[in-house]
């Protein structure tokens, strides 16, 4: 069974404070991590597909990095919004095709005016 | 923007009655796929489908469930006898024509199936 962990499982933080959160994952049989935001009653948004160790990956002020080798990545937020606020899954898939993709529980993120 | 969409967006059924769940995906989209959450637990994959046939399962996905695409335009999940432990929130997803581990999934709004 793989597992899939994120810490912290939620985090309150200041308007304009910036914020990041960690996923880790098994560090062997790698091929992709996901990272998703996810907003109370609304669709998982895809934020990033990561495949390549060292990967870096930006989107507005939303940032993710990727280490295979040692099996985590790191999504920052510059500068949080209030329109920041979700959840924060990542998901892996190891390349043995029974399991599709494994979620971890998801960051709580909770931007505070 | 294109989405997938999902319907209905809440179900309540008797236990060991038949549920099907319905997902428009992306129009485009080769490959589509069901996954749920259990109240408090992790997302959890149940099953990819890709060129009108399965391409993998999870021990999840028992022979109490199956998918389809009876139109070229929904792909549905059936659950033919349902249990307590159904109870969860739906979600379907599609991806494109890349490889589907390392393609960006789109995903529904989830239908929450309750099981009385």
């Amino acid at each position: 069974i793989l597992n899939v962990e994120q810490s912290p499982q939620s985090l309150h933080v200041q308007e304009g404070d910036s914020t990041n959160f960690t996923c880790s994952f098994p560090s062997s049989n790698f091929y992709a991590l996901h990272w998703y935001r996810w907003e109370t009653a609304k669709s998982p948004e895809a934020l990033f597909v990561m495949t390549l160790n060292g990967d870096e990956k930006k989107k507005g002020r939303i940032s993710a990095t990727l280490n295979t080798k040692e099996g985590y990545s790191y999504l920052y937020i510059k500068g949080s919004q209030p329109e920041d606020s979700a959840t924060y899954l990542c998901a892996f898939y190891s390349g043995g095709g029974a399991d599709g993709l494994t979620f971890g529980k998801g960051t709580h993120l909770i931007i505070q005016p | 923007e294109p989405e997938v969409t999902q319907t209905p967006s809440h179900q309540v059924t008797q236990m060991g009655q038949e549920v099907i769940l319905r997902c428009v995906p992306i129009s485009n989209h080769l490959y589509f796929y069901w996954y749920r959450q259990i109240l408090g637990q992790k997302v959890e994959f149940l099953v990819s489908f890709y060129n009108n046939e399965i391409s993998e399962k999870s021990e999840i996905f028992d022979d109490q469930f199956s998918v389809e695409r009876p139109d070229g335009s929904n792909f549905t999940l059936k659950i033919r006898s349902t249990k307590l432990e159904d109870s969860a929130m739906y979600f379907c997803a599609s991806s494109g024509g890349g490889w589907r581990y390392t393609d960006t999934q789109y995903f529904g709004p989830g239908t929450r199936l309750t099981v009385l």
